[in-house]
């Protein structure tokens, strides 16, 4: 069966310091993987994609994304964190064979403290 | 990509009573979705509102209680009927655009639904 984990439902950092949002996933086919970020009470806004090629993805806001296709993982990075990075991140992944249906992550919980 | 509008953004709704949210987009989609979602969990799927025909449900979510509409390739609304307190939710209207499987969707705002 097609899964998404993210194995930590909150995840704190300093303001400045780099951070990692984890996800690892489990499709039949080659996956198409997104990240996408909650502000409180907002709809979710798309940051980035992996479809195919190089495994470092950059999006929206500075963050970037590592495909690992060894360890099926698709974790969220961004090399130094803001306040106003504080939101709700999820991760959801499409297998190639699927018709637009997304499987969604639990969502990860980031707090930046100042 | 394109906008979505979605309203209302909130209601508090007596229960027994129905509720309709509406998702307008500005340009034309190929996929429409519904989605709830309790607040900070994760979203789930409640049908696929395929234009001109009856929408695709999925498991535990019946059109009786959850009849779509989509007349056409830019709107679509979703009733929430004969509403009870378990009810109360965020709900999410989703859209693609194009026909590969790669394309990102995207989300309306929400609309936070409470039922008294």
């Amino acid at each position: 069966a097609q899964s998404v984990a993210q194995p930590e439902d909150q995840v704190n950092v300093a303001e400045g310091n780099p951070l990692t949002v984890k996800c690892t996933y489990s499709v039949s086919g080659n996956p198409y993987l997104f990240w996408y970020v909650q502000y409180p009470n907002r709809g979710l806004q798309f940051l980035l994609k992996y479809i195919t090629g190089d495994n470092l993805v950059k999006g929206s806001y500075g963050f970037e994304a590592e495909f690992n296709k060894s360890q099926t993982s698709f974790h969220l990075k961004k090399p130094s964190a803001l306040v106003s990075d504080s939101a709700l991140y999820f991760c959801a992944v499409r297998d190639g064979r699927s018709n637009y249906q997304l499987i969604w992550g639990a969502g990860t919980k980031l707090i930046i403290k100042p | 990509s394109a906008v979505i509008s979605q309203k209302p953004s909130r209601d508090i709704c007596q229960r027994g009573t129905s509720l309709t949210i509406q998702c307008q987009v500005d340009s034309q989609v190929t996929m429409m979705f519904w989605y709830r979602q309790q607040p900070g969990q994760s979203l789930t799927l409640i049908a696929t509102a395929n234009q001109g025909s009856e929408a695709t449900y999925e498991s535990g979510f019946v059109i009786d209680k959850f009849p779509i509409s989509r007349p056409n390739l830019t709107f679509s609304t979703l009733t929430v009927s004969n509403m009870s307190p378990e009810d109360s939710s965020i709900y999410l209207c989703s859209a693609v655009q194009g026909t590969r499987g790669n394309t990102e969707a995207f989300f309306g705002q929400g609309t936070r639904l409470t039922v008294v």
